[in-house]
């Protein structure tokens, strides 16, 4: 069963601070990861991808994959009010994505 | 707007009707997925289309679901029989073709919220 780890949360970040969302993932053959971010009522929206270990950088979010740890993680900077929303981690299984259960992100003001 | 689209976006129903939704996805992607969504959890996957060509289907998928893709353009899932346990939004989802630049991303539409009384 290939499986994909968030911590539920609610993680509270005070606004301007870095958010750091993680996850992990069982599969060793999985070769793209993504970052959903989800807002109540919403569908999920594709953020950030990554398909090399390192770090990649758009904008205030950075996405870091470690493949050896089978580690994902989302960092975003200066965070927002509107960045308050369930970030759901996706790691791709064949054709298709399995998707964890989302952490909910909430910006103090 | 050229994004995916689903339709109902809201469909209320009493245990035991039948329900169909329908998801059109962004014209030139060849690939179609269904998810299924409940409150606190990541989507699930349900099935996948390349093309008009059905090629997987989750477990979670019971024999009261079927979807189609007739002309490999848009998609209907049906739920026969509907019970309170399928009360869930139903996303659908798009991928262009192998060797585009976006192949690994799928882009969703809005949803379906079903609720089963």
């Amino acid at each position: 069963q290939k499986e994909v780890e968030q911590n539920s949360g609610p993680l509270s970040v005070p606004e301007g601070a870095i958010a750091s969302l993680n996850c992990t993932y069982s599969d060793r053959g999985s070769q793209s990861f993504f970052w959903y971010r989800q807002y109540s009522g919403k569908s999920p929206e594709l953020i950030m991808f990554i398909y090399s270990n390192g770090d990649k950088e758009d904008g205030r979010f950075t996405a870091q994959l470690n493949k050896a740890s089978q580690y994902v993680s989302l960092l975003i900077r200066d965070s927002q009010p509107s960045d308050s929303a369930t970030y759901l981690c996706a790691v791709n299984a064949d054709d298709k994505i399995i998707f964890g259960k989302g952490t909910r992100l909430h910006i103090l003001p | 707007d050229t994004g995916v689209s689903q339709n109902p976006r809201h469909k209320i129903t009493k245990r035991g009707q039948n329900v169909t939704f329908r998801c059109d996805p962004i014209s030139e992607h060849n690939r179609l997925y269904w998810y299924r969504q409940t409150l606190g959890q990541g989507p699930e996957f349900l099935t996948y289309f390349q093309n008009e060509a059905q090629l997987e289907k989750s477990r979670l998928l019971s024999d009261r679901f079927s979807a189609e893709r007739p002309k490999g353009s848009f998609s209907t899932l049906e739920i026969q029989r509907t019970e309170q346990g399928d009360s869930a939004m139903y996303l659908c989802a798009s991928s262009p073709s192998q060797g585009a630049p976006s192949y690994n991303e799928q882009f969703f539409g809005p949803g379906t919220r079903l609720t089963v009384l």
